[in-house]
C-alpha cells in the first residue's frame, strides 16, 4: 500500500523567511496530493492540492510543487507570517479508485518566530 | 451555514465502556470518513462510507463500529475492544472518492 514520509518534522523560520516542506509517496498509482494546516485542538483545514497532471500550483504566498519520477511533493510558504504557525500534514490518494483514501504524512509543525 | 459538526468536542469514558461519537454534515457530500489522530503522528483511517447503507473498513478498524442510516451522518462507536482509545478522532466528508476532503473539527475521547 501507500506510504508518505514527510520532513522536517519540526521547522522554525524568522518572520517574512520561506519555509519548505517536503513529502515523498511510495505508489506511483497516486495522482492526487493535497496539504492540510491543522491549529492546535481543531481539525485540519484543507490549504492547496495537486493532482498528477501538473508540475506546479499556486495560491497567493503557497506553492506545491510535484516531482512524478521522483515521487515526491513539496509545499512553499513564502513571506511567513506567525499565523502560518501551525501543523501541516501531506497527504497522496489514488482518486478516482474505489476508495480515494487519503494516506498521511505524519506531520510538520512550524514555528514563525516574529 | 454549511460544514461539519462534531459532537461532544470532549468526552470521558470508564474503561470498558462503549461511546458513539456523532459526525453530522450539511454538505449534500456521499462520502464520509473516520480518522484518528496519536499525538505526533498522521491520521489514520478508521471506516468510510461512500453513500448511504454502506461502508468499509480502513487501516485501523479493529474495536470500531460505524453506521450509515442518513446522508448526513455517520456515527463513530468506540467499543471496549478497541485497546487503546484515548486519542483525537476527526470526521471528514467529500462528495465522493475524487473530491477533496473537508474536516469537522474533531472530538477528544479520553478512557480512563
Amino acid at each position: 500500500g501507500e506510504n508518505v514520509e514527510q520532513h522536517p518534522s519540526t521547522l522554525s523560520v524568522q518572520e517574512g523567511d520561506s519555509a519548505v516542506i517536503k513529502c515523498t509517496y511510495s505508489d506511483s498509482a497516486s495522482n492526487y496530493f493535497p496539504w492540510y494546516k491543522q491549529e492546535l485542538g481543531k481539525g485540519p483545514q484543507l490549504i492547496i492540492d495537486i493532482r498528477s497532471n501538473v508540475g506546479e500550483k499556486k495560491d497567493q504566498r503557497i506553492a506545491v510543487t510535484l516531482n512524478k519520477t521522483a515521487k515526491h511533493f513539496s509545499l512553499h510558504i513564502t513571506e511567513t507570517q506567525p499565523e502560518d504557525s501551525a501543523v501541516y500534514f501531506c497527504a497522496a490518494s489514488m482518486h478516482g479508485g474505489s476508495q480515494g483514501n487519503l494516506i498521511f504524512g505524519k506531520g510538520t509543525k512550524l514555528s514563525v518566530k516574529p | 451555514d454549511g460544514g461539519i459538526t462534531q459532537s461532544p468536542k470532549y468526552l470521558f469514558r470508564k474503561e470498558g465502556q462503549n461511546v458513539t461519537l456523532s459526525c453530522e454534515q450539511n454538505l449534500n457530500h456521499d462520502a464520509m470518513y473516520w480518522y484518528r489522530q496519536d499525538p505526533g503522528q498522521g491520521l489514520r483511517l478508521i471506516y468510510y462510507s461512500q453513500i448511504v447503507n454502506d461502508f468499509q473498513k480502513g487501516d485501523i478498524a479493529e474495536g470500531y463500529s460505524v453506521s450509515r442510516e442518513k446522508k448526513e451522518s455517520f456515527p463513530l462507536t468506540v467499543t471496549s475492544a478497541q485497546k487503546n482509545p484515548t486519542a483525537f478522532y476527526l470526521c471528514a466528508s467529500s462528495m465522493g472518492s475524487r473530491f477533496e476532503q473537508y474536516f469537522g473539527p474533531g472530538t477528544r475521547l479520553t478512557v480512563t
